[in-house]
């Protein structure tokens, strides 16, 4: 079974930025998209940000775009998200997902971030 | 990147049956067959229920059905059971490599 550990998430004062780290195990990593969702508190999961098999392709979401910045090291089995000019509407659980075939088939738990005024 | 539109909520008794909406617009839902639905117990991660539209994953019980007519697609449960009860949230390939969430239906088994 998929396996997905996301870690990173803090408290953090608006302005500031953080990295999110997600551990893949159980599968080959290096060949699936792989994908992060949030969703604030009490609101429904929006689509964050999306990265091919190689880092070959990325793409965002309107409200992190120019801000967040997702990578891979598939060497690591390891999916990142650098957040920066962190707002206080970014608060959320942010999970990390796997994509198979235009659908997520695999989230992780999820890690919190909070962003203070 | 609007949401898909979902209803807040549905209900339905034990062994009953419940459909759940999802509009969306002639560029995700209308456009591509590439509609998933997930069920979200909170404090919990989410799961892959139906993809493609109409495709169940191994391991998802066949009461769970899914369609789609123009910019709406559905997810039909039937024979309600106490741990159907859950958020549900549709998805769809919006273009551009874009993707959108739906705003998400929390369903009560009464």
């Amino acid at each position: 079974e998929v396996q997905l550990v996301e870690s990173g998430g803090d408290l953090v004062q608006a302005g500031g930025s953080l990295r999110l780290s997600c551990a893949a195990s159980r599968f080959n990593f290096g060949i699936y998209w792989m994908q992060w969702v949030r969703q604030a508190p009490g609101k429904g999961l929006v689509w964050v940000s999306r990265m091919n098999s190689d880092g070959g392709s990325i793409s965002y979401a309107d409200s992190v775009k120019g801000r967040f910045t997702i990578s891979r090291d598939n060497a690591k089995n390891t999916l990142y998200l650098q957040m920066s000019s962190l707002r206080v509407e970014d608060t959320a659980v942010y999970y990390c997902t796997r994509e198979n075939s235009y659908a997520l088939d695999g989230w992780g738990q999820g890690t919190t971030v909070t962003v203070s005024s | 990147q609007s949401a898909l539109t979902q209803p807040p909520s549905a209900s339905g008794s034990p062994g009953q049956s419940v459909t759940i909406s999802c509009t969306g617009t002639g560029s995700d839902v209308g456009t591509y067959d590439l509609v998933s639905w997930y069920q979200h117990h909170p404090g919990r991660a989410p799961k892959l229920m139906i993809y493609e539209v109409t495709k169940r994953p191994a391991g998802v019980p066949d009461r769970f059905s899914g369609s789609k007519s123009g910019n709406t697609a559905s997810l039909a449960v039937s024979g309600l059971q106490a741990e159907d009860e859950a958020d549900y949230y549709c998805s769809s390939y919006a273009g551009s490599d874009n993707f959108v969430f739906g705003t998400g239906t929390k369903v009560t088994v009464l």
